[in-house]
Order: structure tokens, then C-alpha cells, then sequence
């Protein structure tokens, strides 16, 4: 089955800094990539997702490259505000109409330092 | 409009016994998910709904099983539970207006076993 792997478990920034997260999956056969926000206490929220038909999606400061040849794909935050300090997680999934199967990485608690 | 809502919120249990927990989907979402997050780690898929039936199931015990009612809502029933069980419940609903629809998740059902 998949397998997804992320990187760094714990990010420290400076506000105003940037953010990168990476991931990797093993099943070629995924093409569909959301990356969610957790706080405590609360369910993840979805942030931004990227199909496998584009390499890069950006939405205000937050943006999602893939490399399907490698097999990874990024999450990048620009200009950091205290409020995205959160566990980020990315996830994968198999493109079959139906199946909602989401594969997640370990997450990324990130801190960003005022 | 109202988001996933979980009930109850926190449940406290014993080794043994049996919980049921419910979730309420997007207005117009047929599709619900059921993820198990253990603390520290990212969600685990366990089983999806659409239109009442099971369309899949991930790696858990026969003890857990589920069910989606006509008005799309859905239940986590699980069985003789182990201290093992101790984590976040997050139930996660999607649109099936085509392939890959972002999934939403509720806060959770956060359950302890002692």
C-alpha cells in the first residue's frame, strides 16, 4: 500500500520567515495531494491540495509544488505569521473515482517565533 | 453552513466495553470517512461510506465496524475496547461531484480507555 513520509516532525521559524515541509509517497498510482492544518484541539483543516496533473498551485502565501518523478511534493509558507504555529500534515491518494482512502505522513509541528 | 459535526466530543471508557460514535456530514456530502489518530501521529484510514454501502476499509480489527444512514450521517461502533483504542475518532465527508473532492474532517471524538 502507500507510504508517505514527511520532513522535519518539528520546524522552527522566525515571523516573517519562510516555511518549507516535504513529503514523499511510494505508490506511483497516487495523484491527489492535500495538505492539512491541525491545532489542538480541533480536526485537520484542509489549506491546499494539488492534483497530479500540476506541478505548482499557490494560494495567498501558502503554495504546493509536485515532482511525480521523484515522487515528492512541498508545502512552502511564505512570510510567517504566529498564527500559522500548527502541525501540518500532507496526504496521498490513489485516483480511483470513489475511493477516499487518505494516506498521511507523521506531521510537522511548526513554531513560528515572534 | 455547518461544517463535520462529531458527538460526543470526549468519551471516557473501560477495557470491555463497547462506544458508538456519530458524525453529520457536509449538507450534501454522501460520502463520510472514519480516520483513527493516535497521539503524535498522523490519521489512519478506517473505513469509507458512500450511499450506505462500505466502499472501503483499511487495516483494523473486525471489533470496529460502521454504518451510513439514508440521510448520509454515519456510526463508528467499536467492540471489546483495548487501552490500545485511546485516541482521536475524525470523521471526514466529501462531495461526489467528481473524482479527488477535498475531504473535510470534523473535530473529532476524543476517546480514553482506562
Amino acid at each position: 500500500g502507500e507510504n508517505v513520509e514527511q520532513h522535519p516532525s518539528t520546524l522552527s521559524v522566525q515571523e516573517g520567515d519562510s516555511a518549507v515541509i516535504k513529503c514523499t509517497y511510494s505508490d506511483s498510482a497516487s495523484n491527489y495531494f492535500p495538505w492539512y492544518k491541525q491545532e489542538l484541539g480541533k480536526g485537520p483543516q484542509l489549506i491546499i491540495d494539488i492534483r497530479s496533473n500540476v506541478g505548482e498551485k499557490k494560494d495567498q502565501r501558502i503554495a504546493v509544488t509536485l515532482n511525480k518523478t521523484a515522487k515528492h511534493f512541498s508545502l512552502h509558507i511564505t512570510e510567517t505569521q504566529p498564527e500559522d504555529s500548527a502541525v501540518y500534515f500532507c496526504a496521498a491518494k490513489v485516483s480511483n473515482f470513489g475511493n477516499e482512502k487518505l494516506t498521511f505522513g507523521t506531521g510537522t509541528r511548526l513554531t513560528i517565533i515572534p | 453552513d455547518a461544517g463535520v459535526t462529531q458527538s460526543p466530543t470526549h468519551l471516557i471508557k473501560t477495557r470491555g466495553q463497547q462506544v458508538t460514535l456519530r458524525c453529520s456530514p457536509i449538507s450534501g456530502h454522501k460520502s463520510v470517512s472514519w480516520y483513527q489518530q493516535v497521539l503524535g501521529q498522523g490519521p489512519q484510514f478506517i473505513f469509507q461510506y458512500y450511499e450506505k454501502e462500505e466502499r472501503g476499509r483499511g487495516n483494523f480489527p473486525d471489533r470496529f465496524s460502521a454504518r451510513q444512514f439514508p440521510n448520509y450521517s454515519s456510526e463508528l461502533n467499536v467492540n471489546a475496547l483495548l487501552l490500545g483504542d485511546s485516541a482521536l475518532y475524525l470523521c471526514a465527508s466529501s462531495s461526489d461531484r467528481g473524482n479527488n473532492q477535498p475531504q473535510h474532517f470534523g473535530d473529532g471524538t476524543r476517546l480514553s480507555i482506562l
